[in-house]
C-alpha cells in the first residue's frame, strides 16, 4: 500500500522558517516525481512545487518562488520542503502528493498524504 | 484567482444529475493536457475521482463521469446521493506556469 506521511508542521512567526518532510513507502520512490500542494483554511487547493524523480529539476508556484525549496532523498524515500521568509498567507495544510505515473510531471496526483498544518502567526 | 475556473457551488436533489464545469485556456486544457478531478469530503483529504479526462480509479462508481472539449472540461454525477456532498476540484498542467494548476473548487450540496 502506498503511504505518504508528512511531518514538520507547526506554529512559526512571520519571517521564520520551517522544514516539512514526507516519508514515502509502498512504491519505488525514485521512479516518481513528487509535489507539494497546500490548502489554506476554508480555501481551495493550491499547487506549491514539484521535483522530478531524479531530484535535479524543480518547479515552483510564483507565490513561493525564491522562498521555498523542494528536495528529496531517494536513498531514504523522503521528500522535503524548506520554507523560509514565511508569511501569514502561507498558513495552510501542506499535502505531500505522488504523481500518478512514473517519470511524469503532467498528470494526476495519487495518493495524497494526510497533510501537516503550518500556521504563520505572531 | 485560480487558472481553472469552476462554479463555486452546485446543488441537486437525490437521484438527480449535476454537472460541474472547469474552464481553462490554451496553455493548459486547450493545449491537450489531461484534466483530473478530486473529491474532498468534509474534513478529509482530497481523493482522486477521475484521471486523464474520463478514467475512473478502481472503486469509483460509474455514476461519476467526465469529459473534455477545447479549453473546458466537465464532471457529471448522476443518481445523486447524500454521500456525494463534498468539494470537487479539477486539475491540469499549465505550460506557461510549468506546473500543475487547480480549479477554485465547487461545493456540491445534495438538497
Amino acid at each position: 500500500e502506498v503511504q505518504l506521511l508528512e511531518s514538520g508542521g507547526g506554529l512559526v512567526q512571520p519571517g521564520g522558517s520551517l522544514r516539512l518532510s514526507c516519508a514515502a513507502s509502498g512504491f519505488t520512490f525514485s521512479n516518481y516525481a513528487m509535489s507539494w500542494v497546500r490548502q489554506a483554511p476554508g480555501k481551495g487547493l493550491e499547487w506549491v512545487s514539484l521535483i522530478y524523480s531524479g531530484g535535479r529539476s524543480t518547479s515552483y508556484a510564483d507565490s513561493v518562488k525564491g522562498r521555498f525549496t523542494i528536495s528529496r532523498d531517494n536513498s531514504w524515500n523522503t521528500l522535503y520542503l524548506q520554507m523560509n521568509s514565511l508569511r501569514a498567507e502561507d498558513t495552510a495544510v501542506y499535502y505531500c502528493v505522488k504523481f500518478g505515473q512514473q517519470l511524469d510531471i503532467y498528470n494526476w496526483f495519487d495518493p495524497w498524504g494526510q497533510g501537516t498544518l503550518v500556521t504563520v502567526s505572531s | 484567482q485560480s487558472v481553472l475556473t469552476q462554479p463555486p457551488s452546485v446543488s441537486g436533489a437525490p437521484g438527480q444529475r449535476v454537472t460541474i464545469s472547469c474552464t481553462g485556456s490554451n496553455f493548459n486544457i486547450g493545449a491537450g493536457y489531461g484534466v483530473h478531478w478530486y473529491q474532498q469530503l468534509p474534513g478529509t483529504t482530497p481523493k482522486l475521482l477521475i484521471y486523464v479526462n474520463n478514467n475512473r480509479p478502481s472503486g469509483v462508481p460509474e455514476r461519476f463521469s467526465a469529459s473534455k472539449s477545447g479549453t473546458s472540461a466537465s464532471l457529471v454525477i448522476t443518481g445523486l446521493q447524500a454521500a456525494d456532498e463534498a468539494d470537487y476540484y479539477c486539475q491540469s498542467y499549465d505550460s506557461s506556469l510549468s506546473g500543475s494548476i487547480f480549479g477554485g473548487g465547487t461545493k456540491l450540496t445534495v438538497l
